[in-house]
Formats: C-alpha cells, structure tokens, sequence
C-alpha cells in the first residue's frame, strides 16, 4: 500500500534551535501533504497543508514564519520548526491522500515526538 | 460548537464486554465519516468508514444519523487488544479535504 516515510521519529533540540522534519511518499506522487500536531490528550490539529510547487495553506493561529513548510517536489514535503521553544514540544504528523482513492486513501506518516528543552 | 465531539473517556471495561462510543459532529453538510485508532502517540489507522446504512466489521459496527448528526461505534466481546484511543473523523468539505478529528475516546480493557 501506500506509504509516507517521516522522519526524524523522535528528536530532542535546545531552545532557540531549528528542527527539520521529512515525509516522503514512497509509492506515489503526493501533491498535497497535510500537517497536524498533536499536544498530549488531546487530537490531532491541522497546522498546514502544503502543496507541491506552491506556498502552504496554514490554519487559522499557526505562524508561517515559525513552522516552515516546504514542499519541493511530488514525494518530499518538510516541515521545519524554526526557534524552537519548549511550547512547541509535540508530536507532529503528516498525511497525504492517496491519488485514485477518493475520499478513503489517507496515508499517514508515522509521526515526530519533538522535545524542545 | 467543536466541528467533532467525542467523550474523552476513558471507558474502562472487561474482556469480553461490549462499549459503544458516540461522537457528535456540526457540519450538517458531512458526507463521509470515519472511525480510527490511535494506539499511544503513534498515527491513527484508519478501523472503518461510516456508511449511512451503517456497516459491520467483525466485532465492529458503525452506525450514521444524519439528522441528529451523531455516529457510533460498537465494540463487541472486548480484547485487551482493543485498548487504544478511537478518533472520529469527518474530512473538510472544503479545499484539499484535510481531515478533522475528535478529541477521541479512551478505550481501556482489563483482564
């Protein structure tokens, strides 16, 4: 089946660090890649939704300029997390449709634990 | 109103018992629902779509109404390997149909 590579799993940075996180679909083109956060108990969040060769589409009180998203190329989409503080320690995940699937072809990364310290 | 709403939970139950969770959602326009699991801090994976006419997997029933716009899953003869957190789903009916999910409901089934 479809599959989106992310990485780093886990990752512990110092404040005021940059972090990069990847998704790459191995098996398909993914036009559109999708970026949630996840705090603990509570849901997934929708942050951003990239799309390949255009700026991101970032929700309603997320900072573009603090969580870049790039998305270069039809397999690889990066999250990066600029100045980095210990609020922003999270798990990040990423999502993409799976093209000829329709509205039932989600794929999902298999998420990033940041610790900011 | 949350766009998705869900008991937190946890339900506690034992092996072998059923549990049914309900989950509310705002968007009268939502065509397409889902159900999914999310075991500690991993991604959630997809347990089943919600058909009108609701729908049966195994120990698993989903069921849809529309006009009181709530859906439910039913869990039958509980395993301990059902322990997880279940995530009501609904995608945008806008734009590239990001998904939205509940807050999920806490399943935890003893011995």
């Amino acid at each position: 089946g479809a599959v989106v590579s992310q990485h780093p799993s886990w990752v512990i940075c110092k404040s005021g660090t940059s972090v990069k996180i990847e998704c790459r679909s191995l098996d398909f083109q993914a036009t559109t890649m999708f970026w949630y956060r996840q705090f603990p108990k509570q849901s997934l969040m929708l942050m951003a939704t990239s799309n390949e060769g255009s700026k991101a589409t970032y929700e309603q009180g997320v900072e573009k300029d603090k969580f870049l998203i790039n998305h270069a190329s039809l397999t690889l989409s990066t999250l990066t997390v600029t100045s980095a503080h210990p609020e922003d320690s999270s798990f990040y995940i990423c999502s993409a449709r799976v093209p000829g699937q329709g509205i039932y072809g989600y794929t999902f990364g298999s998420g990033t634990r940041l610790t900011v310290v | 109103r949350k766009e998705v709403e869900q008991d937190p939970g946890p339900f506690n139950v034992p092996e072998g018992a059923t549990v049914a969770f309900n989950c509310t959602y705002s968007n009268s326009a939502s065509q397409s629902f889902f159900w999914y699991r999310q075991d500690c801090r991993k991604e959630p994976k997809l347990l089943m779509s919600v058909y009108s006419s609701g729908n049966e997997d195994g120990r698993f029933t989903a069921q849809l109404n529309r006009a009181s716009q709530y859906i439910s899953l039913l869990i039958r003869d509980s395993k301990l390997s059902d322990s997880a957190t279940y995530l009501c789903v609904v995608p945008r009916d806008t734009g590239r149909r990001a998904l939205t999910f509940g807050s999920g409901t806490r399943l935890q089934v003893q011995p």
